[in-house]
């Protein structure tokens, strides 16, 4: 497998303008998350999906933001209307089904989007 | 709330030496994961190690190993025979299965450099 392929791998765009991230996870994974790097916060988790379903949205700062998940294999995470703030690196994490017997617990990341707003 | 911390931002060690990375973690969970994390310069976030709460026995994997304390709720990293390759960040993170996986907990991260 490839791995979690992210898309696109450094984005640059100017403040308003509406800005996409694409997630295709590994096959067969079930889980999938999104989460935002900056220096300032570290590692914060903005939505997470089970089974193509969101779970946990509270990380997503505003309505400004907002993630599907119309398939097992696709999300996307859009920024309407995107703001200098927003600057970060985005990361797509999947994880297999969970099992207690093969304790299946790792996370893979894809490479993640460094985004910038100016 | 569960709450991973990491008291060091930044760290170096000569090559070839041994250094250990802190971390600390708060949860009223019997049932978790801890694990450590490498992210290079490339920022590709890299499995280091990885410890069931049940399990006494420290985990290892070749020249990394971890100090697990539960009562303290202790993890920390210790790094043997470092090598240039070992220059990242390192972010302990936890995690507790329960229906399911559900998210990492990250802590803030350890830069740690390796010096010729």
């Amino acid at each position: 497998d490839a791995g979690v392929i992210q898309s696109p791998r450094h984005e640059v765009t100017e403040m308003g303008q509406e800005v996409t991230l694409r997630c295709k996870p590994i096959s067969g994974h079930n889980s999938l998350f999104w989460y935002r790097q900056t220096m300032m916060r570290g590692l914060e988790l903005l939505i997470y999906f089970n089974n193509n379903v969101p779970i946990d949205d509270s990380g997503m700062p505003e309505d400004r933001f907002s993630a599907k998940m119309p398939n097992a294999s696709f999300s996307t995470l859009k920024i309407q209307p995107s703001e200098p703030r927003d600057s970060a690196v985005y990361f797509c994490a999947s994880t297999p089904p969970y099992s207690e017997a093969f304790m299946n617990t790792e996370a893979f990341f894809g490479q993640g989007t460094r985004l910038t707003v100016v | 709330a569960q709450t991973v911390t990491q008291s060091q931002p930044e760290m170096s060690v000569q090559e070839a030496e041994t250094v250990t990375l802190s971390c600390t973690y708060d949860t009223s969970e019997s049932n978790y994961y801890l694990f450590w994390y490498k992210q290079p310069p490339s920022r590709q976030m890299i499995l280091v190690i990885r410890q069931e709460a049940y399990k006494q026995q420290n985990a290892t994997e070749n020249r990394f190993s971890v100090n697990f304390q539960k009562a303290a709720k202790s993890f920390s990293l210790k790094i043997s025979d470092s090598q240039l390759g070992d220059t990242a960040m390192y972010f302990c993170a936890f995690m507790t299965p329960l229906s399911g996986n559900t998210p990492l907990v990250f802590g803030k991260g350890t830069r740690l450099s390796v010096i010729a």
